[in-house]
């Protein structure tokens, strides 16, 4: 099986920066991309193809990648950018994958 | 709006079987390939099946090869998934997504761009 690995929580001041780390074997070979879930609702596509933002996603998040490892990284974090996040990552023999999640949290 | 609506969770024992419905509106559901995910408080997000636009290709997690089967009828812009010989492993709230087919630099992938509100799934004896 393949294993997305991602730190348990992440805190962060209002207005700093978060950043949370997706490591896997290979994973710059793969698509990779972050999902925002806040309680009791659905994940959120907030990144896709390593870089790439949907419209109407905020542009303090980003993403980025080197090597085995993708990163998300929350500009400016606000109280309402608390939530889990998950990386995922898509190829033709995997299908996708889902990181462990990190959960967020605004101090 | 592009709405995905899930149905059709519920209790059932170990051993039997229950069907999903995900309804789609808001877009030309025949044009897009669909995914089921589940998510446990325990396990997080797991990917379960996905079909492509056409419905050629189906794929499945490993730890439902062989129980579940994925469908589509696009007439009704709806999705399905047949989950037979239930486990209390299968225990979740279960996600519909739409998948959108992305291109960079010439390859093709997929990623889920927008997913339903779930529908519960509780195997219990």
């Amino acid at each position: 099986s393949y294993d997305l690995t991602q730190p348990p929580s992440v805190s962060v001041s209002p207005g700093q920066t978060a950043t949370i780390a997706c490591s896997g074997d290979n994973l710059g070979d793969k698509y990779v991309c972050w999902f925002q879930q806040k309680p009791g609702q659905s994940p959120v596509l907030v990144i896709y193809e390593h870089t790439k933002r949907p419209s109407g996603i905020p542009d303090r998040f980003s993403g980025s990648y080197s090597g085995d490892t993708a990163t998300l990284t929350i500009s400016g974090t606000q109280a309402m950018d608390e939530a889990d996040y998950y990386c995922q990552a898509w190829d033709r023999r995997l299908s996708y994958v889902f990181g462990t999640g990190t959960k967020v949290t605004v101090l | 709006e592009v709405q995905l609506v899930e149905s059709g969770g519920g209790v059932v024992r170990p051993g039997g079987s229950l069907r999903l419905s995900c309804v789609a509106s808001g877009f030309t559901f025949g044009d897009f390939g669909m995914s089921w995910v589940r998510q446990t408080p325990g396990k997080g997000l797991e990917w379960v099946s996905g079909i492509t636009w056409s419905g050629e290709n189906r794929v499945y997690a490993d730890s439902v090869k062989g129980r579940f089967t994925i469908s589509r009828e696009d007439a009704k812009s709806s999705l399905y998934l047949q989950m037979t010989s239930l486990r209390a492993e299968d225990t979740a709230l279960y996600y519909c997504a739409r998948d959108v087919l992305g291109e960079f630099s010439g390859d093709y992938y997929n990623y889920m761009d927008v997913w339903g509100k779930g529908t519960t799934v509780t195997v219990s004896s």
